[in-house]
């Protein structure tokens, strides 16, 4: 069974531009969080979805922002980009919002410049 | 806010020796934790989750135990491997999200 997958793998941006990051949870999986981690930190949490509603949000501005679609992928949209959202995001599933094992994605590394 | 802190940040061992991880967290008040695996510019594997009402959990050679009351768990990797060299997270669930902590960056030495 294929993992949690994310596309695209790399992006380069500059400052002020706009990115969608996609995601696709483990088949059977309703709940997907995203992460923000900056070179040398533990992953910070953004945001939580469960069945297509935010559970959980982190102490991110509202540049950023979220949704799960019926199928349970989940984009991840960052407005307005910064030097400082250089970082590597990371999408995790899992079976249902509390309890259960999260899964992590390989990432997508964004650069801006 | 829940603080979850790892010690040491780095360090390396000779192959062979046992390595252990010590992770703290400042509330108590979670449903499980979870230990991670990360190589460089990779996304995280998970290694061991242990529910809340657990106190250790064992995979291979790999044991961690948890003592919620304490705020603290131990990551054991018997026998390391060069192939162990990776950095280990600590990440505690509550409040529908993980908190975690730096990481321990290990190298084994063959």
């Amino acid at each position: 069974d294929a993992g949690v997958t994310q596309s695209p793998t790399h992006l380069i941006k500059t400052r002020g531009q706009q990115v969608t990051l996609r995601c696709s949870p483990i088949s059977g999986h309703k709940s997907v969080s995203w992460y923000q981690q900056v070179l040398g930190q533990g992953p910070q949490f953004i945001f939580q979805y469960y069945e297509k509603e935010e559970r959980g949000r982190g102490n991110f501005p509202d540049r950023f922002s979220a949704r799960q679609f019926p199928n349970y992928s989940s984009e991840l949209n960052v407005n307005a980009l910064l030097l400082g959202d250089s970082a590597l995001y990371l999408c995790a599933s899992s079976l249902e919002s509390s309890y259960n094992e999260q899964f992590f994605g390989p990432g997508t590394r964004l650069t801006v410049l | 806010k829940q603080e979850v802190t790892q010690i040491p940040a780095a360090l390396s061992v000779p192959e062979g020796e046992n390595l252990v991880l010590n992770c703290s967290f400042t509330d108590s008040a979670i449903y499980n934790l979870q230990w991670f695996r990360q190589d460089p510019g990779k996304g995280l594997t998970s290694l061991l989750l242990i529910q809340s009402s657990q106190r250790e959990q064992t995979s291979g050679r790999l044991n961690a135990s948890l003592d919620k009351s304490s705020g603290r768990s131990t990551l054991y990797i018997a026998a390391s491997q060069p192939g162990d060299s990776a950095t280990y997270l600590c990440a505690v669930y509550g409040n529908n999200r993980l908190a975690f902590g730096k990481g321990n960056q290990v190298v084994v030495i063959p």
